[in-house]
């Protein structure tokens, strides 16, 4: 499966700051990346589509304006939460659709990032 | 529109016994199904998935799931289990006329004691 790597695996910082958080496919050309969020002891939500060369398609109730997305290669697609609050603290995972031997595809996700908005 | 139950959010059983986590499914097609296992502060790794053919589906670690479609079911099993498989396990599905998306379960944490 493919190897997908994300940094940083963890940041904290201030109140109405930016951060950014990158995914690497480190051994797969992906046209389509996905982002998630994960809260404690909760499942993944879906906050977007990243496709490569063109807009994410975000999930409703995600608001494009602050969770950028920008897929600028194959290889790497960026996650930026514009003046971060507390409430945006949270575990996010990127994930790689990548195709399976036999048949359909499957995401194999990064090690997620653990961002603290103080 | 495609969801996902995992009706339990915790099993435990001991080393040695059997492993079933359960997993129930709705789609208005064909489904893609599959199994993810998350450890603490990690990301999800992939277990195994159903497509079409074989109703057992065979993936790492020993883990089985069988995929029953008049119960829309797909159970992930293992004959024995081992502390080492104490985790968080997702059943994630996916319509097959739906571009990529992936519907998770809420998850059902596994704790396998000594």
């Amino acid at each position: 499966g493919a190897v997908v790597s994300q940094h940083p695996s963890r940041v904290i910082c201030k109140s109405g700051t930016s951060v950014k958080i990158e995914c690497r496919s480190l051994d797969f050309q992906a046209t389509t990346m996905f982002w998630y969020r994960q809260f404690p002891k909760k499942s993944l939500m879906l906050m977007a589509t990243s496709n490569e060369g063109s807009k994410a398609t975000y999930e409703q109730g995600v608001e494009k304006d602050k969770f950028l997305i920008n897929h600028a290669s194959l290889t790497l697609s960026t996650l930026t939460v514009t003046s971060a609050h507390p409430e945006d603290s949270s575990f996010y995972i990127c994930s790689v659709s990548t195709p399976l031997a036999g048949g359909g595809e499957t995401q194999y996700f990064g090690p997620g990032t653990r961002l603290l908005v103080l | 529109a495609q969801s996902v139950a995992q009706p339990e959010d915790q099993v435990n059983v001991a080393e040695g016994n059997p492993l079933t986590v359960k997993c129930t499914y709705s789609v208005s097609g064909n489904p893609y199904l599959f199994w993810y296992v998350q450890y603490p502060n990690r990301g999800l790794q992939f277990l195994l998935k159903y497509i079409t053919g074989d109703n057992l589906v065979k993936g790492s670690y020993g883990f089985e799931a069988e995929f029953n479609k008049s119960q829309t079911s797909f159970h992930l099993k293992k004959p024995s289990a081992l502390v080492s498989d104490s985790a968080l396990y997702f059943c994630a599905v996916r319509d097959l006329g739906n571009d990529y998306k992936l519907s998770f379960g809420a998850g059902t944490t596994v704790t396998v004691r000594a």
